[in-house]
């Protein structure tokens, strides 16, 4: 069963510090790997995606790595920021379903200042 | 930039009732999406549609569910008798392409049942 699952559940951080979100996943066959950002009562907004040949790829502090052999990503967070409070979503799509998606549960990240 | 828009924001409905979720895709997007997140936990995959079939659905998506994309824009979810626990957070999605493509989701229909 494809599965992914995300560590922590949730972490508070002070303003300016950094953090990183962990997320490992059972998908097979493996096609890309996303992170989103969820603004609590809103749609998820995508932040990051990455193919079996990227191991890095950023968007402004947000940077996301992937390990496609142990089957790993992280999201760090650089000099995080109150509006960086939100709940981030690992999502992995595989090719034996090509038109869905399999979502983490998401870590929820509170920034206090 | 293109999004995709979702109405209403919120519903209230009485139980048994038939309800209507409604959705604009972006316009150059082929394929589209229903997700749902009840209060509290992840988002569970609903249902696909493209060329204007039902690609594939979850176990989720039972006989009381039913989407139709009534012409060129809109696309729609509808449930037949809602239940208590068809409470949460509907999100429609839309993508260029298909799952190796990036999903754009609208900000979607929290549907209390009440």
């Amino acid at each position: 069963k494809n599965q992914v699952e995300q560590s922590p559940q949730s972490l508070i951080i002070l303003e300016g510090k950094n953090c990183t979100l962990q997320c490992n996943y059972t998908v097979s066959p493996f096609s890309n790997l996303r992170w989103y950002k969820q603004d609590t009562g809103r749609g998820p907004v995508s932040l990051t995606i990455m193919t079996f040949s990227e191991n890095t790829k950023s968007n402004g502090r947000y940077t996301a790595t992937l390990d496609a052999d142990t089957k790993q990503s992280s999201l760090h967070i650089t000099a995080s920021q109150l509006s960086d409070s939100a709940s981030y979503i690992c999502v992995v799509s595989s090719y034996s379903n090509d038109y869905k998606l399999s979502f983490g549960a998401g870590t929820t990240v509170t920034v206090r200042a | 930039e293109p999004e995709v828009t979702q109405t209403p924001s919120h519903q209230v409905t009485q139980m048994g009732q038939e309800v209507i979720l409604r959705c604009v895709p972006i316009s150059n997007h082929l394929y589209f999406y229903w997700y749902r997140q009840i209060l509290g936990q992840k988002v569970e995959f609903l249902v696909s549609f493209y060329n204007n079939e039902i690609s594939e659905k979850s176990e989720i998506f039972d006989d009381q569910f039913s989407v139709e994309r009534p012409d060129g824009s809109n696309f729609t979810l509808k449930i037949r008798s809602t239940k208590l626990e068809d409470s949460a957070m509907y999100f429609c999605a839309s993508s260029e392409q298909g799952a190796d493509t990036e999903a754009f989701f609208g900000q979607g229909t929290r549907l209390t049942v009440v």
